[in-house]
């Protein structure tokens, strides 16, 4: 059975720009959140969605949204990327909000 | 302060050892606990899911939950060297598809 994918693997992008990364998730589930990892502050919760509606949001500027599709594949998009955006972003999917939730291997994105 | 405290480690054991890593929180809302293993430049690895307070036990592994303490546990027992990486601890008021809360990580080596 596939785990969850993400694509890319590793970005390089330079401060202004805008980025979108993508999330296919075990095949069955439907509950899809993405988390920023970071030397400084560890994993981050920044937000969670279940059957193509956020259910939930962590502390991050409006810079970051995402959104989920009718086959339970999320994206995220980062705008106006600042150089502290430089991160590890995971994206994890659980069959639903109250089963494990397993990651993919995330997407390496550095702003220079 | 933190909801999550993890000790940063890094922690150095010899092969064959009984390693205990530990985790304190204060959201007396967590309901669900979670660990997981983080090798370097991967996603984290789900080890452990349990519910409310008690053991678990899974092979090389066992999971302890104390609700009143608000402290949570991971023995691995027979450590091997393959067992060096970083382990995290993760709750949640509703379960794993919903916002994660994680500590700081413990890096683990266990040497030869």
């Amino acid at each position: 059975k596939a785990g969850v994918t993400q694509t890319p693997r590793y970005l390089i992008k330079t401060r202004g720009q805008q980025v979108t990364l993508s999330c296919s998730p075990i095949s069955g589930h439907r509950s899809v959140s993405w988390y920023q990892q970071t030397p400084g502050q560890g994993l981050q919760f920044l937000f969670e969605y279940f059957s193509e509606t956020q259910r939930n949001k962590g502390n991050f500027p409006g810079r970051f949204s995402g959104r989920q599709f009718s086959n339970s594949r999320s994206e995220m998009n980062v705008s106006t990327l600042e150089l502290g955006d430089s991160a590890l972003y995971l994206c994890a999917s659980s069959l639903d909000r109250s089963t494990e939730a397993f990651f993919g291997q995330g997407t390496r994105l550095t702003v220079v | 302060q933190k909801e999550v405290e993890q000790d940063p480690g890094p922690l150095s054991v010899p092969e064959g050892a009984i390693v205990s890593l530990n985790c304190t929180y204060s959201n007396s809302a967590f309901q669900y606990f979670m660990w997981y293993r983080q090798y370097s430049r991967k996603g984290p690895e789900l080890l452990m899911y349990t519910y409310s307070s008690g053991n678990k036990e899974d092979g090389r592994f066992t999971a302890q939950v104390d609700k009143s303490s608000k402290y949570i546990s991971l023995f691995i027992r027979d450590s091997q060297p393959s067992d060096s990486a970083t382990y995290l601890c993760a709750m949640s008021e509703t379960g794993g598809g919903n916002k994660l809360t994680f500590g700081t990580g413990t890096q683990l080596k266990v040497e030869l």
